[in-house]
């Protein structure tokens, strides 16, 4: 039973240009969410999606933009990269509402290690 | 504002001996909590989790005590072993809906031999 899996899993880019990673959840999940992890600190939400749709967003600039396939796989995608975007993007996966086991914990990737230069 | 707290940025354990992590919220609307273990290079992994309905959950090594007035909660693991070093983070959201988590800042834990 495949885990989330995530691709790159580092990464190197230089200030101003954009980044794409993508994530493929859990067998039997639906619902991802992406989250981002600067150094020493916990991971902090960005958004989530479901049926294709973003559902929630965390506090992150519209730089911030990202997409899910009707296959549940997702990207997400940063523009105008800065410095402060260096950080373990982590993308986890669940169960969509009004599915058996929506509310189990989340499952997470082994992360992207993104350096901007 | 963070509103999930661990104040200890890292703890030294012997093995055999008791690990004890807190962590600390400060909105009252969180009702589920969980707690998540994080080796080097890999994504964080679900350990235990306590609704607020509970105080207590227990599940092999690792306990969960919630103290719902306090807004704090704790881990213990007994007894401990060198492969519990890792961080571990504790996280907290409202059950109502899938609310993303909110995490804490982690604290590092070493077991020494």
């Amino acid at each position: 039973d495949a885990g989330v899996t995530q691709s790159p899993t580092h990464l190197i880019k230089t200030r101003g240009q954009q980044v794409t990673l993508r994530c493929s959840p859990k067998s039997g999940h639906d619902t991802v969410s992406w989250y981002q992890q600067a150094l020493g600190q916990g991971p902090q939400f960005i958004f989530q999606y479901y049926e294709e749709e973003e559902r929630q967003r965390g506090n992150f600039p519209d730089r911030f933009s990202g997409h899910q396939f009707p296959n549940y796989s997702s990207e997400l995608n940063v523009n105008a990269l800065l410095l402060g975007d260096s950080a373990l993007y982590l993308c986890a996966s669940s169960r969509g509402p009004h599915k058996e086991g929506y509310n189990s914990p989340l499952h997470f990737g082994n992360g992207t290690r993104l350096t901007v230069t | 504002d963070q509103q999930v707290k661990q104040n200890s940025p890292s703890l030294s354990v012997q093995e055999g001996r008791i690990s004890i992590l807190n962590c600390d919220y400060t909105n009252s609307m969180f009702d589920y909590f969980l707690w998540y273990k994080k080796y080097p290079a890999e994504g964080p992994t679900f350990l235990i989790s306590i609704s607020s309905i509970k105080d207590k959950n227990e599940d092999g090594r690792f306990t969960v005590f919630l103290n719902k007035s306090a807004k704090h909660l704790s881990l213990h693991i007994v007894p401990s072993q060198p492969g519990d070093s890792a961080v571990y983070f504790c996280a907290a959201r409202r059950n109502s809906g899938n609310t993303p988590l909110v995490f804490g800042k982690g604290t590092r834990l070493s077991v020494i031999a």
